[in-house]
């Protein structure tokens, strides 16, 4: 069963690079099959998807943060990461890594998650 | 963007209650609709995909139905551990979103 788990700063000062990793056991993060995904959730509020990366390396990206944000991926660690620029009070958020079928029936179905991570943006 | 809109934030109900859940998206997504449940400081769970498929594991209470536009998500028999904010999602086409989330409390 494969399992996610994410890392990095909980505190991050405005106008710097939010940089959270995404560790992933019990799968191979370049087997193929899957896209690996950063999603992100402001206290209270509903879910709201960043971006994706393949195993490939290609990404998409979500329009409202595409200017700022890039994902990566580390086959040799097995590991995925985000980064988020220019930061501000509105990036405090709890961010999940996701991983998700790119074929098959449950195609675009969040299947396993992270437990997630608080990042605070303030100074 | 397509804009997926849950009917109602919150609803209140009792053990044993039926509960249905009501998403609609912006436009069709054809049955790329799945649903999540989430409980206070846990990541969401994928409960169907595909608009009607239960995910392994899932208490075969839950059901979804609909395509295109209009979904539902039914809890045939409320049980007290599924108190908690349900979600669905659109996987049709990027950028993949959310609806507002439900909210089942107890009445």
């Amino acid at each position: 069963q494969v399992q996610l788990q994410e890392s990095g700063p909980g505190l991050v000062k405005p106008s710097q690079t939010l940089s959270l990793t995404c560790a992933v056991s019990g799968g191979s993060i370049s087997s193929g099959g899957y896209s690996w995904s950063w999603i992100r959730q402001p206290a209270g509020k509903g879910l709201e998807w960043i971006g994706r990366i393949y195993a490939s390396g290609g990404s998409n990206y979500n329009p409202s943060l595409k200017s700022r944000v890039a994902i990566s991926l580390d086959t040799s660690k097995n590991q995925f990461s985000v980064k988020l620029s220019s930061v501000t009070a509105a990036d405090t958020a709890v961010y999940y890594c996701a991983r998700t079928p790119y074929s098959g029936p449950s195609y675009g179905a969040f299947d396993s998650w992270g437990q997630g991570t608080l990042v605070t943006v303030s100074s | 963007d397509i804009q997926m809109t849950q009917s109602s934030s919150s609803l209140s109900a009792s053990v044993g209650d039926r509960v249905i859940i009501t998403c609609r998206a912006s436009q069709s997504i054809s049955s790329y609709l799945n649903w999540y449940q989430q409980k206070p400081g846990k990541a969401p769970n994928l409960l169907i995909y595909a608009a009607s498929t239960l995910q392994s594991g899932v208490p075969s209470r839950f059901s979804g139905s609909g395509s295109g536009t209009d979904f539902t998500l039914t809890i045939s028999s409320l049980q007290p551990e599924d108190f908690a904010t349900y979600y669905c999602h659109q996987g049709y086409s990027p950028p993949w979103t959310f609806g507002q989330g439900t909210k089942v409390e107890i009445k």
